[in-house]
């Protein structure tokens, strides 16, 4: 009964590869979110989709994709994998759209570029 | 951009010590929410805590308190007699007003609880 499950828990691919990150949750929420996670901890949104909309889209390279087929799920594709992108990625959820509401995340999926 | 500043980057106790840390952030709101999550080495986020501009009083679960200051802007958090277990990132986050929807996270604090 996993609230937001994220799959793969790891990835490690090469450097040009593409590659897909899911996410769905449980929870009945209508919005979630793709945080990105350095090797310093640093985290920072990447996007936010609510009910299938994209309505946070930060100044990521185009080669993220995010897609959103229902409420309950939101992937992430990334095209062209470059080394930079080695990170841990966390999925999100939350009700509404405002900020009132706490978020909560999936375990996260640590990428590897080689 | 409206910051949030954790300015402690590692803070190491033994256990059974009381711990404390700091969050500061910026704001020309009057109404804006703050929140704390914890990062244990699994590497999980946990929603520890959501707090309102509007309620000024402290909480208190278990072990785990949060004194909330609008004077000074600043919403700590204190561990008491801390345990092996309490050993994470602790993050302090709040949504900027002109983006409701996104969490702009502090830098974190490591807590090392040594037995």
């Amino acid at each position: 009964d996993t609230a937001v499950s994220q799959t793969p828990k790891y990835l490690v691919t090469q450097m040009g590869n593409d590659k897909s990150i899911k996410c769905e949750q449980n929870l009945g929420h209508d919005t979630m979110y793709w945080y990105k996670q350095d090797s310093k901890k640093f985290l920072k949104i990447m996007f936010s989709y609510n009910n299938k909309e994209l309505i946070i889209n930060e100044t990521v390279p185009n080669r993220f994709s995010p897609k959103s087929p229902d409420k309950a799920h939101l992937n992430l594709h990334i095209n062209s994998l470059e080394l930079g992108d080695s990170a841990v990625y966390f999925c999100a959820s939350s009700t509404g759209t405002g900020g009132s509401q706490p978020q909560h995340f999936g375990d996260g999926t640590r990428l590897s570029i080689l | 951009a409206q910051k949030v500043t954790q300015a402690q980057t590692e803070i190491s106790v033994v256990e059974k010590e009381d711990v404390t840390l700091d969050c500061v952030y910026e704001t020309r709101d009057t109404t804006y929410y703050l929140f704390w999550y914890k990062q244990p080495p699994s590497g999980e986020l946990v929603f520890l805590i959501r707090r309102n501009s509007f309620d000024e009083q402290n909480e208190i679960s278990g072990r785990y308190s949060w004194n909330f200051q609008k004077s000074t802007s600043s919403f700590n958090f204190t561990i008491t007699a801390s345990q092996v277990v309490d050993s994470a990132v602790y993050f302090c986050a709040r949504p900027p007003t002109d983006s409701w929807g996104k969490l702009q996270f502090g830098a974190g604090t490591q807590v090392v609880v040594t037995p």
